[in-house]
């Protein structure tokens, strides 16, 4: 099963636009991860935030972490037409390895 | 440095095979685990090895089995293939295993008719 939700499912935007998604999961957590999927291949690590972060910059990547919500944003500034893709949030459950839980992931459009 | 390499690319089988997935991790990287992606379930997780042994093992029948020999390269095998079985499966390395990114390889496409 799952570990979380995100939300939205899809989402559709003009190039320039910023993009926002959110991750909730339910159990404690060691760190959550960012991950980018281009249709039928393999996942791209984005970013990582550890359970005592609150905030993370990568580029034009940003990541929130509330771990009293048990929540994550992804936000995206200034979309461009090669960020089309599914992104999955993935947390890491406390004593776990190698394993990571993913939500059901935001697809996104960027149009030019 | 090469990636994750994942062969073959494209598995067709039919009902009853059983087939064998192969996974190279990056150089170095001594853990390696397997994933499961459907349209319906998502991304699920499979198994991890690390040093030729099974450190975690995710919700699957025992017809999911896998191995990683002592130069950290993995195998996974599915007996007796279902029609539910049809999946993108994902390999990824790390370092450890332990809190870590995964670096993913393209994924096997595997079609059981």
């Amino acid at each position: 099963s799952q570990q979380g939700e995100e939300d939205p499912q899809a989402l559709s935007i003009q190039e320039g636009e910023n993009a926002t998604m959110n991750c909730s999961y339910k159990t404690s957590i060691n760190n959550l991860q960012w991950y980018r999927q281009n249709s039928g291949r393999g996942l791209v690590h984005l970013i990582l935030i550890r359970s005592n972060e609150r905030e993370k910059h990568s580029g034009r990547l940003r990541v929130t972490l509330d771990t009293s919500k048990k929540s994550s944003s992804l936000l995206i500034t200034a979309s461009r037409a090669a960020d089309t893709a599914s992104y999955f949030c993935a947390t890491v459950p406390l004593g776990s390895w190698g394993k990571l839980q993913f939500g059901a992931g935001t697809q996104v459009v960027v149009t030019p | 440095k090469a990636g994750v390499t994942q062969t073959p690319r494209y598995l067709i089988k039919t009902r009853g095979q059983q087939v064998t997935l192969s996974c190279s991790p990056i150089s170095g990287h001594r853990s390696v685990s397997w994933y499961q992606q459907t349209p319906g379930q998502g991304l699920q997780f499979l198994f991890e090895y690390f040093s030729e042994t099974q450190r975690n093992k995710g919700n699957f029948p025992g017809r999911f089995s896998g191995r990683q020999f002592s130069n950290s390269r993995s195998e996974m095998n599915v007996s007796t293939l279902e029609l539910g079985d049809s999946a993108l499966y994902l390999c990824a390395s790390s370092s450890t295993g332990e809190n870590e990114k995964l670096f993913f390889g393209s994924g096997t496409q595997l079609s059981v008719l």
